[in-house]
Formats: C-alpha cells, structure tokens, sequence
C-alpha cells in the first residue's frame, strides 16, 4: 500500500509554543489535506492544498504543499489547550483513493 | 447537518458472525470510502468507491465485502468476523478529488 511517513509520531509542548509537523510520501499526489481527532471521534478536515507550493493558513494553522507533490507540513502557532489530539496528513493520488499518514499525538501543557 | 452517519455505534461480534455497516451522507458526494483505524496505524482504506455503481480495493480489503446501493449509501460486510477484525471502522465521502468528510466511527469488537 501507499507509504506516508508522519513525524513526529508525538509531541508535547507548553501552552503558546508554535508546532511542526510534516508528512512525506514515496508517491506524487495532488492533493494533501490535514486532519484533526479528538478521541471517540471521526477525523475533521483542518486544511485541504491543492496545487504544489501553495501554502494556505486557517485561524492558526498554516499548511503547505511541497513542491516536490511529494511532501506536506502542518504548522500551529501560539498552542492553546483545545489544540490537543491526533493530526493526520492524507494524501489523494490520480485514482480518487486517500492514504492517510500514522498521525501525531500533540499534548499541550497548561 | 447530518454529513454522514454510520450505524452502528459499538458492536460485540464473536469470531465467525457476519455483521453489515451501514454508512449513508447526505452531502450529494460521489465518492464513498471505508478505513479501519487501530492503534498506531492511523487509518487504512479498506474500499472506496469513486462513484454509484463503482467499487474498488484499498490496502486491506481482505475479509471484507462493500456494496455501493446508491448515491448516499455505501455498507461494508464482514462474511465471517475474526478477531483482527477487532478495529474502529469509519465511512467517508468527498465530491470527486477533494477533501473528504468523516462518520463518528464505528467500534467493533469480535471475541
């Protein structure tokens, strides 16, 4: 199956550092998306890319499309409480399927 | 604001029992997908359908059946449960090539 390399696997910060996190793959894809899930619960779209470079930001979180169609990072500035769960990177290749990386647990420490 | 539901919630097979998830959206979306999620292995595609009429294998479609019975719903059977199967299933849905929408989860157990 499709390889997405998500690291760091976990991370944990005080309340109003920035984070990082990215995803790799061995594929092109056209399009990446970032993932948020909080326990007992489905994953919840955060940020969706769609052409190689473009950088997007949603509140913040900012996100970038590797050039390369072959990489993604996920960036969260000043981290609050709430921010805690699992982010996930996916990856949609040319046929319509979406392979998702392992995840990365983030804990924020008051 | 529906989006898309998954029935059941929880399920408790025994190893041997057939069961059937059921996942419909109400987004007008045309494809459809089934993951299992264990731990440490984020989430893997089992089937997806691209569009009504269409299925096809993810990365572990082995013991599994889908069927795509219209635009809304896509359900995922398993003929014969076995504990490997013990997982969190959930159902997504997207329009064609962009970002995908997810059910609340489906936890099966099988003893």
């Amino acid at each position: 199956g499709q390889q997405l390399n998500q690291s760091p696997q976990s991370m944990f910060i005080q309340e109003g550092e920035d984070v990082s996190m990215n995803c790799t793959s061995s594929s092109i894809f056209n399009t990446w998306l970032w993932y948020k899930q909080d326990p007992g619960e489905g994953p919840v779209l955060l940020i969706a890319l769609y052409k190689a470079g473009e950088l997007t930001s949603n509140g913040r979180l900012t996100a970038q499309f590797g050039i390369t169609r072959k990489d993604s990072f996920l960036n969260i500035s000043a981290s609050i409480p709430s921010d805690v769960g699992i982010y996930f990177c996916a990856g949609r290749g040319g046929a319509n399927n979406l392979f998702f990386g392992t995840g990365t647990r983030l804990t924020v420490i008051p | 604001n529906a989006g898309v539901t998954q029935t059941p919630k929880f399920q408790v097979l025994k190893t041997g029992q057939s069961m059937t998830l059921q996942c419909a959206q109400d987004m007008n979306h045309n494809s459809m997908y089934w993951y299992r999620q264990d731990p440490g292995m984020g989430l893997r595609l089992i089937y997806y359908s691209a569009s009504e009429g269409t299925t096809d294998k993810g990365e572990v479609p082995n013991g599994y059946n889908v069927s795509r019975l219209n635009k809304r719903e896509f359900s995922l059977r398993l003929e014969s449960a076995a504990p490997s199967q013990t997982s969190v299933y959930f159902c997504a849905s997207s329009l064609m090539n962009t970002e995908a929408f997810f059910g609340q989860g489906t936890r099966l157990t099988v003893v």
